[in-house]
């Protein structure tokens, strides 16, 4: 079975600074690829996903991911974080043909002004 | 709007005392499921339901049990709490998970405490 591990479980940020969440995945067989945010309070929701195609994936609110194959990652990038982009972020894989979705532990980013 | 309820958002109860926390989508998906998230443990899937009257068991589903009788509605039933089952729930759903490809929507969680 698929397995995820989010490298960071914390990672404290300057407001407009850079930030990259890392994000491992195992698995034997072809994988689809997701991050979520969880603002508090509030369900997660989808802030991208990796199915097939173009290796760069771009989603909401200036976020991206790259998918390396090679390496078994699909680590989140933005170039210029926000205050309102602190919450928990969750990487998330599903196997191609199978019928459940493993979640990382998260990764908490705090944006500090 | 396209929503996943959940209710109740909190729960405080005492161990052995029957809850019921109910979930409901209004997107006609097929696939719904219920997960718990703990610190440092993420979420992990408790039961899910492919469809009407299809039910299987998830990574962790010592304590619950679920129902799916209408495609709308995929309650969470919890016959005996214990305080190990505190803990913050959360339903969701997707279009047709078999394939691995659809996202899935959340619900906005039930935080339940058992003492």
């Amino acid at each position: 079975a698929q397995s995820v591990t989010q490298l960071d479980s914390q990672v404290p940020v300057f407001e407009e600074a850079p930030v990259e969440l890392r994000c491992n995945y195992s698995s034997s067989v072809s994988v689809y690829l997701f991050w979520y945010v969880q603002y508090p309070n509030q369900g997660l929701q989808l802030l991208l996903k990796y199915l097939s195609g173009s290796t760069l994936v771009k989603g909401i609110n200036g976020f991206e991911a790259e998918f390396n194959k090679s390496q078994t990652s699909f680590h989140l990038r933005k170039p210029s974080v926000h205050i309102s982009d602190t919450a928990e972020y969750f990487c998330a894989v599903s196997e191609r043909g199978n019928n459940d979705m493993r979640f990382g532990a998260g990764t908490r980013l705090t944006v500090k002004p | 709007e396209a929503q996943v309820t959940q209710n109740p958002r909190y729960l405080i109860t005492v161990t052995g005392k029957k809850l019921t926390v109910t979930c409901s989508q209004n997107m006609n998906h097929e696939y719904m499921s219920w997960y718990r998230q703990d610190p440092g443990l993420g979420l992990r899937q408790i039961y899910y339901s492919m469809n009407v009257e299809v039910t299987d068991k998830g990574d962790v589903p010592e304590g619950y049990k679920v129902s799916r009788k209408e495609k709308r509605n995929f309650p969470l039933i919890l016959e005996s709490p214990s305080p190990n089952q505190t803990s913050l729930y959360f339903c969701a759903s997707s279009l047709r998970l078999a394939g691995g490809t659809d996202e899935q929507y959340f619900g906005p969680g039930t935080r339940l405490t058992v003492t």
